[in-house]
């Protein structure tokens, strides 16, 4: 069936860093590419997305790369802050269903 | 724009309780969702509606858990009777279109 694997599980930087997460999906019928972060005990509030007509989205810090043949997609971000401290959830769905099958998440702990 | 609200925020029960779950969606959104995250994963889809008709329900165990949306706004999730594995967060999401999806901040069943 449709699945999302996501890696790594954890991630750990300094201050400054940049990070990396990457998600690869199963459904090649997949065209719509969102990351979510979730702070604790808080609700998932969307960062990013990317559509699969594109290959790379940008927006400040945060930068989504797509690659279709391998099907995969990764986020980076940069000049990590703690504030960027999280769990980040990668997902995928097609486009005329909306149904959102998440990766299994990312907990982001930016060091000071 | 306001947001997607959810009550109870909490909720602690006996197993074979029942319990429902309250979500009003963002105002003109006509897709609504409802999934379960289990601690330490990511939210998986119960049940996707497109105003009152229902989209999705392959992954609601229909035995214990039903949902409805009267009149296409407002949704109600119950679970009847509750197990001990059903202790999560349930999380109502909404879309205008079936893609991008808002958060509600979610009720948290707690099962005894």
């Amino acid at each position: 069936g449709e699945n999302v694997e996501q890696h790594p599980s954890t991630l750990s930087v300094q201050e400054g860093d940049s990070a990396v997460i990457k998600c690869t999906y199963s459904d090649s019928a997949s065209n719509y590419f969102p990351w979510y972060k979730q702070e604790l005990g808080k609700r998932p509030q969307l960062i990013i997305d990317i559509r699969s007509n594109v290959g790379e989205k940008k927006d400040q810090r945060i930068a989504v790369t797509l690659n279709k043949t391998a099907k995969h997609f990764s986020l980076h971000i940069t000049e990590t802050q703690p504030e960027d401290s999280a769990v980040y959830f990668c997902a995928a769905s097609k486009s005329n269903t909306g149904k959102l099958i998440f990766g299994q998440g990312t907990t982001l702990q930016v060091k000071p | 724009e306001a947001g997607v609200a959810q009550s109870p925020r909490y909720k602690i029960i006996e197993k074979r309780q029942s319990v429902a779950f309250w979500c009003n969606p963002i105002s003109g959104h006509a897709t609504l969702y409802w999934y379960q995250q289990i601690l330490g994963q990511g939210p998986k889809l119960l049940i996707q509606f497109q105003n009152n008709g229902v989209v999705d329900d392959s992954q609601l165990p229909k035995d214990r858990f039903s949902a409805e949306r009267l009149k296409g706004v407002d949704s109600t999730l119950k679970i009847q009777p509750a197990k001990l594995e059903d202790s999560a967060v349930y999380l109502c999401a909404s879309s205008s279109f079936a893609e991008t999806q808002y958060f509600g901040p979610g009720t948290r069943l707690l099962v005894l």
